[in-house]
């Protein structure tokens, strides 16, 4: 089954303690990114990759940190966790080269809530 | 720079029709999405277009694209209680594959 896996799906965490959400596709998509959604916010794009070793800042970047080293895994990690991080997080991936563009339909994972306290 | 705007709320009468509407401000925009999103779960496409349709049928779904005014809609015929959820608009150039989401609309369907 054609799926995006989060892990965990709930975090609650203490401010400062570092911590890796982690986020694996198995369709050979070559682009992931990770969102946050908030209240009244919507999903705001946090980094994204293009492929192996290749990704960058998307809107909110600032506190996180991500890699690409196999195509299928892009971790997320928080090294110095803060309260404004509480939120709902989803990984996503889309485009598969071998199959081409289309109309590259992005599929998303379950999400992550995380809460900082 | 490129935007999505879309109400955050709609309320509706089950049985009755939703339009949730979109606009956006990319030109070059080529495919138009409709994601839901059900409480507790990820987004999932729901639909999507290309800017050189005007319509899109889809059982009760229709999609209707004004490329002149950047407006994308989303009409839910018959509307249910299992329509209530967050649908987020979506656009994405051809030369791309990152996609821009809006903020959400919350389709809620009181009896």
């Amino acid at each position: 089954e054609a799926q995006v896996t989060q892990n965990p799906r709930y975090l609650i965490t203490v401010t400062g303690k570092k911590l890796t959400v982690t986020c694996s596709q198995n369709m050979n998509h070559e682009y992931m990114s990770w969102y946050r959604q908030d209240p009244g916010l919507g999903l705001r794009q946090i980094y994204y990759s293009m492929n192996v070793e290749v990704t960058d800042k998307g809107d909110v970047p600032e506190g996180y940190k991500v890699s690409r080293k196999e195509k299928r895994n892009f971790p997320l990690i928080l090294e110095s966790p803060s309260p404004n991080q509480t939120s709902l997080y989803f990984c996503a991936s889309s485009f598969d080269r071998l199959r081409g563009q289309g109309a590259t339909e992005a599929f998303f994972g379950q999400g992550t809530r995380l809460t900082v306290v | 720079g490129e935007d999505v705007e879309q109400s955050l709320f709609l309320s509706v009468r089950e049985g009755d029709s939703s339009v949730i509407n979109c606009t956006y401000t990319d030109s070059s925009s080529t495919y138009l999405y409709w994601y839901k999103q059900e409480p507790g779960a990820g987004l999932q496409l729901l639909t999507y277009i290309f800017s050189n349709m005007d319509m899109k049928q889809d059982q009760r779904l229709t999609v209707l694209l004004n490329k002149k005014d950047k407006h994308l809609s989303l009409r839910i015929a018959d509307t249910q209680t299992g329509d209530s959820a967050i649908y987020f608009c979506a656009e994405r150039t051809g030369g791309s594959y990152i996609p821009t989401f809006g903020r959400g609309t919350s389709l809620i369907v009181h009896p």
